[in-house]
Protein backbone atom coordinates (compact mmCIF):
# COMPACT_ATOMS: atom_id res chain seq x y z
CA UNK A 1 0.00 0.00 0.00
CA UNK A 2 1.65 3.47 -1.03
CA UNK A 3 1.52 6.25 1.78
CA UNK A 4 1.91 9.49 1.42
CA UNK A 5 4.96 11.04 2.87
CA UNK A 6 5.26 14.18 4.97
CA UNK A 7 7.79 15.98 7.36
CA UNK A 8 6.27 15.42 11.00
CA UNK A 9 7.59 18.95 11.72
CA UNK A 10 8.72 21.87 10.48
CA UNK A 11 9.83 25.36 11.93
CA UNK A 12 10.61 28.63 10.43
CA UNK A 13 11.45 32.16 11.56
CA UNK A 14 9.00 35.06 11.22
CA UNK A 15 9.41 36.81 7.47
CA UNK A 16 11.39 33.63 6.25
CA UNK A 17 10.58 30.79 3.75
CA UNK A 18 9.55 27.51 4.05
CA UNK A 19 9.13 24.29 1.97
CA UNK A 20 6.54 21.66 3.06
CA UNK A 21 6.77 18.44 0.54
CA UNK A 22 3.98 15.24 -0.20
CA UNK A 23 5.50 12.53 -1.62
CA UNK A 24 4.90 8.71 -2.16
CA UNK A 25 6.53 5.56 -0.57
CA UNK A 26 6.30 4.58 -4.06
CA UNK A 27 6.07 6.61 -6.90
CA UNK A 28 5.78 10.48 -8.14
CA UNK A 29 3.36 12.56 -6.70
CA UNK A 30 1.97 14.50 -10.71
CA UNK A 31 -0.50 16.94 -11.34
CA UNK A 32 -3.03 14.02 -11.70
CA UNK A 33 -2.85 13.31 -8.10
CA UNK A 34 -4.93 16.92 -7.62
CA UNK A 35 -2.57 18.16 -5.03
CA UNK A 36 -4.04 19.95 -2.27
CA UNK A 37 -2.83 21.39 1.08
CA UNK A 38 -4.92 22.14 3.42
CA UNK A 39 -4.04 24.10 6.96
CA UNK A 40 -5.66 23.05 10.39
CA UNK A 41 -5.08 25.17 13.45
CA UNK A 42 -6.25 23.99 16.90
CA UNK A 43 -10.03 23.55 17.87
CA UNK A 44 -10.55 24.63 14.00
CA UNK A 45 -11.87 22.39 10.97
CA UNK A 46 -9.79 21.99 8.47
CA UNK A 47 -9.01 24.96 5.57
CA UNK A 48 -8.36 24.09 1.82
CA UNK A 49 -4.97 26.74 0.71
CA UNK A 50 -4.36 25.09 -1.94
CA UNK A 51 -6.21 22.67 -4.74
CA UNK A 52 -5.36 21.10 -8.11
CA UNK A 53 -1.45 21.62 -7.23
CA UNK A 54 -1.44 25.30 -7.52
CA UNK A 55 -4.80 27.42 -7.18
CA UNK A 56 -5.14 29.38 -4.24
CA UNK A 57 -8.82 29.51 -2.24
CA UNK A 58 -10.62 32.24 -2.21
CA UNK A 59 -8.89 34.81 0.44
CA UNK A 60 -5.94 32.71 0.86
CA UNK A 61 -2.77 35.02 1.37
CA UNK A 62 -0.45 34.67 -1.71
CA UNK A 63 2.43 34.25 0.52
CA UNK A 64 0.68 30.81 0.03
CA UNK A 65 1.85 28.65 -3.04
CA UNK A 66 1.56 24.82 -4.24
CA UNK A 67 3.96 23.65 -6.68
CA UNK A 68 5.52 19.99 -7.92
CA UNK A 69 9.17 19.58 -7.35
CA UNK A 70 10.90 17.24 -8.74
CA UNK A 71 8.82 13.62 -7.68
CA UNK A 72 6.91 15.79 -5.17
CA UNK A 73 3.77 18.29 -4.17
CA UNK A 74 5.59 21.34 -2.53
CA UNK A 75 4.00 23.68 -0.64
CA UNK A 76 5.65 26.94 -0.09
CA UNK A 77 5.35 29.91 2.51
CA UNK A 78 7.24 33.13 1.95
CA UNK A 79 7.27 35.27 4.44
CA UNK A 80 6.16 33.51 7.22
CA UNK A 81 3.76 34.90 9.75
CA UNK A 82 3.06 33.76 13.25
CA UNK A 83 -0.20 32.74 12.78
CA UNK A 84 1.08 30.63 9.89
CA UNK A 85 1.72 28.13 12.80
CA UNK A 86 -0.59 25.18 12.49
CA UNK A 87 -0.30 21.35 11.22
CA UNK A 88 -0.66 21.21 7.52
CA UNK A 89 -2.27 18.16 5.43
CA UNK A 90 -1.30 17.17 2.12
CA UNK A 91 -4.20 15.23 0.06
CA UNK A 92 -4.00 13.35 -2.76
CA UNK A 93 -6.32 11.67 -5.30
CA UNK A 94 -5.61 8.22 -5.76
CA UNK A 95 -7.30 7.89 -9.65
CA UNK A 96 -8.88 5.57 -8.61
CA UNK A 97 -11.47 7.30 -7.20
CA UNK A 98 -10.70 7.10 -3.31
CA UNK A 99 -8.44 10.20 -1.66
CA UNK A 100 -5.50 9.80 0.68
CA UNK A 101 -4.05 12.08 3.79
CA UNK A 102 -0.87 12.50 4.46
CA UNK A 103 0.24 12.13 8.21
CA UNK A 104 0.99 16.35 8.41
CA UNK A 105 3.54 18.22 9.30
CA UNK A 106 3.51 20.57 12.73
CA UNK A 107 4.64 23.71 11.56
CA UNK A 108 6.35 25.98 14.37
CA UNK A 109 7.07 29.85 13.81
CA UNK A 110 9.67 30.79 16.31
CA UNK B 1 -21.68 32.61 2.65
CA UNK B 2 -21.09 29.45 1.56
CA UNK B 3 -21.36 27.05 4.57
CA UNK B 4 -22.15 23.25 5.45
CA UNK B 5 -23.31 22.59 8.70
CA UNK B 6 -23.07 18.68 9.77
CA UNK B 7 -25.35 17.08 12.26
CA UNK B 8 -25.90 13.69 13.84
CA UNK B 9 -23.43 12.69 16.01
CA UNK B 10 -23.62 11.84 18.89
CA UNK B 11 -22.74 8.68 21.69
CA UNK B 12 -23.65 5.20 20.70
CA UNK B 13 -23.15 1.60 21.71
CA UNK B 14 -20.63 -0.59 19.83
CA UNK B 15 -23.12 -2.29 16.81
CA UNK B 16 -25.66 0.62 16.51
CA UNK B 17 -26.10 2.48 13.88
CA UNK B 18 -26.36 6.40 13.18
CA UNK B 19 -27.40 8.85 10.35
CA UNK B 20 -25.33 12.13 9.81
CA UNK B 21 -26.36 15.18 7.58
CA UNK B 22 -24.14 17.82 5.99
CA UNK B 23 -26.70 20.98 4.68
CA UNK B 24 -25.03 23.15 2.15
CA UNK B 25 -25.99 26.65 1.80
CA UNK B 26 -24.99 29.86 -0.33
CA UNK B 27 -23.31 27.51 -3.07
CA UNK B 28 -25.01 25.23 -5.90
CA UNK B 29 -24.62 22.28 -4.28
CA UNK B 30 -24.52 20.12 -7.48
CA UNK B 31 -21.74 21.80 -8.82
CA UNK B 32 -19.80 19.98 -6.13
CA UNK B 33 -18.53 16.22 -5.11
CA UNK B 34 -19.40 15.90 -1.77
CA UNK B 35 -16.73 13.51 0.54
CA UNK B 36 -16.81 12.91 4.39
CA UNK B 37 -13.31 12.79 6.33
CA UNK B 38 -13.12 12.24 9.99
CA UNK B 39 -10.50 13.16 12.18
CA UNK B 40 -9.73 11.62 15.97
CA UNK B 41 -9.04 14.99 18.28
CA UNK B 42 -5.76 14.94 18.23
CA UNK B 43 -4.82 12.76 15.31
CA UNK B 44 -4.36 13.45 11.58
CA UNK B 45 -7.07 13.42 8.87
CA UNK B 46 -8.88 10.11 7.09
CA UNK B 47 -10.73 10.70 4.16
CA UNK B 48 -13.79 8.17 4.50
CA UNK B 49 -16.09 8.37 1.42
CA UNK B 50 -17.51 10.44 -1.59
CA UNK B 51 -20.46 10.83 -3.93
CA UNK B 52 -20.53 12.42 -7.08
CA UNK B 53 -22.66 16.02 -8.04
CA UNK B 54 -25.12 13.71 -8.92
CA UNK B 55 -24.93 10.75 -7.15
CA UNK B 56 -23.65 7.95 -9.48
CA UNK B 57 -20.48 7.47 -8.20
CA UNK B 58 -19.74 6.57 -4.67
CA UNK B 59 -16.56 5.79 -3.64
CA UNK B 60 -15.59 4.00 0.06
CA UNK B 61 -12.43 4.14 2.39
CA UNK B 62 -11.51 0.03 3.01
CA UNK B 63 -12.27 0.61 6.56
CA UNK B 64 -15.42 1.36 6.02
CA UNK B 65 -16.91 -0.14 3.13
CA UNK B 66 -19.71 -2.25 3.49
CA UNK B 67 -20.80 -0.67 6.78
CA UNK B 68 -21.28 3.22 5.73
CA UNK B 69 -23.28 4.80 3.12
CA UNK B 70 -23.38 7.92 1.37
CA UNK B 71 -26.24 9.61 -0.05
CA UNK B 72 -27.05 13.24 -1.22
CA UNK B 73 -30.02 14.84 -2.24
CA UNK B 74 -29.55 17.93 -4.22
CA UNK B 75 -33.28 18.97 -3.82
CA UNK B 76 -32.37 19.30 -0.14
CA UNK B 77 -29.28 20.44 -0.77
CA UNK B 78 -28.01 17.78 1.72
CA UNK B 79 -25.66 15.17 2.19
CA UNK B 80 -25.52 12.06 3.91
CA UNK B 81 -23.74 9.22 5.84
CA UNK B 82 -25.35 6.56 7.08
CA UNK B 83 -22.77 4.45 9.49
CA UNK B 84 -23.58 0.87 10.56
CA UNK B 85 -21.93 -1.87 12.84
CA UNK B 86 -20.45 0.84 14.73
CA UNK B 87 -16.61 0.13 16.09
CA UNK B 88 -15.10 1.91 19.00
CA UNK B 89 -12.51 3.09 16.21
CA UNK B 90 -15.04 4.40 14.44
CA UNK B 91 -14.95 7.23 17.13
CA UNK B 92 -14.16 10.51 15.41
CA UNK B 93 -15.19 14.37 14.34
CA UNK B 94 -16.79 13.71 11.18
CA UNK B 95 -16.75 16.57 8.45
CA UNK B 96 -18.11 16.97 4.88
CA UNK B 97 -16.14 18.17 2.34
CA UNK B 98 -16.66 20.02 -0.67
CA UNK B 99 -15.10 20.04 -3.84
CA UNK B 100 -15.66 21.79 -6.91
CA UNK B 101 -16.51 19.71 -10.26
CA UNK B 102 -17.92 22.51 -12.55
CA UNK B 103 -16.93 25.25 -14.69
CA UNK B 104 -19.11 27.86 -12.71
CA UNK B 105 -17.51 27.20 -9.48
CA UNK B 106 -14.13 27.14 -7.63
CA UNK B 107 -11.97 25.77 -4.76
CA UNK B 108 -13.19 23.95 -1.64
CA UNK B 109 -15.76 24.05 1.42
CA UNK B 110 -15.73 22.12 4.95
CA UNK B 111 -18.13 22.20 7.40
CA UNK B 112 -17.45 22.06 10.88
CA UNK B 113 -17.50 18.72 11.54
CA UNK B 114 -20.33 16.20 14.41
CA UNK B 115 -18.47 14.00 17.04
CA UNK B 116 -19.37 10.32 17.28
CA UNK B 117 -18.86 8.83 20.26
CA UNK B 118 -18.88 4.69 19.98
CA UNK B 119 -18.66 3.20 23.16
CA UNK B 120 -20.62 0.95 25.80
Amino acid sequence: QTLVTQEPSLSVSPGGTVSLTCGLTSGSVSISDLPGWIQQTPGQPPRTLIYSTSSRSSGVPDRFSGSIRGNKAVLTITGAQADDESVYFCVLSTGRGTWVFGGGTRLTVL
Amino acid sequence: EMQLVESGGGLVQPGRSLSLSCVASGFTFDDYAMHWVRQVPGKGLEWVTSISWNGEKKDYAGSVEGRFSISRDNGKNTLYLQVTSLRVEDSALFYCWAICVSTTCAGEIWGQGTLVSVSS
